[in-house]
Parts: C-alpha cells; structure tokens; sequence
C-alpha cells in the first residue's frame, strides 16, 4: 500500500530541546510539505521541497529547519529557537506537475507537546 | 495573494439529510484548482474533491459534489444523505498553477474549516 507514514504519533519536547518530525512517502512523489494546526486553525505551510536536495520556507519557517537528502523523506526538526511548538503537525506529498489539479496526499499527523 | 474563507465555524445536519459547506476564495490568477480534504477527529487529511478554474461542470465524487460558482468565487461542498462517519472537519483549500519550476506558486492555501456534526 502506497501512503504516507509519520512518526512519532505523539512528541514530546523539554525545554531547549531540538525534536525530529519523520516523515516518509513511498508514492514516488518528487514534492512533499510540512504543515502547522493550532486548534481551530486551518493547515499553515512550514517548508516545502519540490525535489531532491532542495527546499523552500513555507509562511512559518522561524525556528524550524528541513532537509531533502533522500526522495522519500522529509524530516522536520523543531528547534529550540521554535519558543511555542505545541501544535499537530502534519506531512503532505504530491507530483510535482506544471498543472494546479493534483491533490496533496497527507500524514497522520504528529502531536507535539512541551513537557 | 490568495484567500479562502469559510464563514461556518460549525453545522449540524440530520442524518441521510443534504448539508451544504460554505467557500469563498480571493485569487488574482486565471489558472487554479479548488480542493475540500475531511479532517476526522483523528487528525488525518483526507482528499475529497476537486474543482479547476477551468471546468465547464461541477465536480462529483459519490455524495461529494461541488457548487462552482466562478463569478461569485464561491465552491460549496454539498455532501448527500448524510452519515455518521460524515461528523468531521471540512477544508476548503486553493491552488494556482505552479511556474515552471515549481514555486510557491503552486502550494495550497486552506481556509479555517467547518466542523459538521452528523445527528442521528
């Protein structure tokens, strides 16, 4: 079965601490997103890679940083300098495509929380 | 830059009774697709339907069906007969067509949502 898989489901994260957010797709899909919701909130885009070893600063980049090493994956660590990371967190990939019509597959999401 | 809005924090609707989600979007672009994904309480995204600029009809997808309406910049999610597996979170999202090597250009931008709760 194709799809996406995150880990953990839930995080938690200390004081001054840097979390890492697994995200992995075996849709052989070249774009994949990361994704903030606070409660009530729609999604609110991070960082966003269109192919291998590159990406971009989403809406939401401060404190947060990506890497593309791999076309699978798209890890997301939370940093330190995020000073308010309690927030669902979710990953979302699709075919990288000149045309508007092709929809974002998503996660299950990881809930972060600060202990 | 684009916009969704949709105006019902939350709905109720009888079960096996039609219920009508609210979106309206702002975009400057000629080209762009209009996406609902389901949120259930568990948290995942779920893709439901899709709408380009450019269809000369309403999408259907099974009791999914979408009200286009181009001049008012509207796209209302209508879902039929209604289920208890319906109760969830509904996001109405826009896209543009991306440039040539992709951009931000081509990434989504999701409204706020409509919590709909099923009753039996």
């Amino acid at each position: 079965d194709g799809g996406i898989t995150q880990s953990p489901k839930y995080l938690f994260r200390k004081e001054g601490q840097n979390v890492t957010l697994s995200c992995e797709q075996n849709l052989n899909h070249d774009a994949m997103y990361w994704y903030r919701q606070d409660p009530g909130q729609g999604l609110r885009l991070i960082y966003y890679s269109q192919i291998v070893n590159d990406f971009q600063k989403g809406d939401i980049a401060e404190g947060y940083s990506v890497s593309r090493e791999k076309k699978e994956s798209f890890p997301l660590t939370v940093t330190s300098a995020q000073k308010n990371p309690t927030a669902f967190y979710l990953c979302a990939s699709s075919v990288r495509t000149a045309y508007s019509n092709q929809p974002q597959h998503f996660g299950d999401g990881t809930r972060l929380s600060i202990l | 830059a684009q916009k969704i809005t949709q105006t019902q924090p939350g709905m109720f609707v009888q079960e096996k009774e039609a219920v009508t989600l609210d979106c309206t979007y702002d975009t400057s672009d000629p080209s762009y697709g209009l996406f609902w994904y389901k949120q259930p309480s568990s948290g995942e995204m779920i893709f439901l339907i899709y709408q380009g600029s450019y269809d000369q009809q309403n999408a259907t997808e099974g009791r999914y069906s979408l009200n286009f309406q181009k001049a008012r910049k509207s796209a209302n999610l209508v879902i039929s007969a209604s289920q208890l597996g319906d109760s969830a979170m509904y996001f109405c999202a826009i896209r543009s067509r991306p440039g040539p090597l992709g951009g931000s250009q081509g990434n989504l931008i999701f409204g706020k949502g409509t919590k709909l709760s099923v009753k039996p």
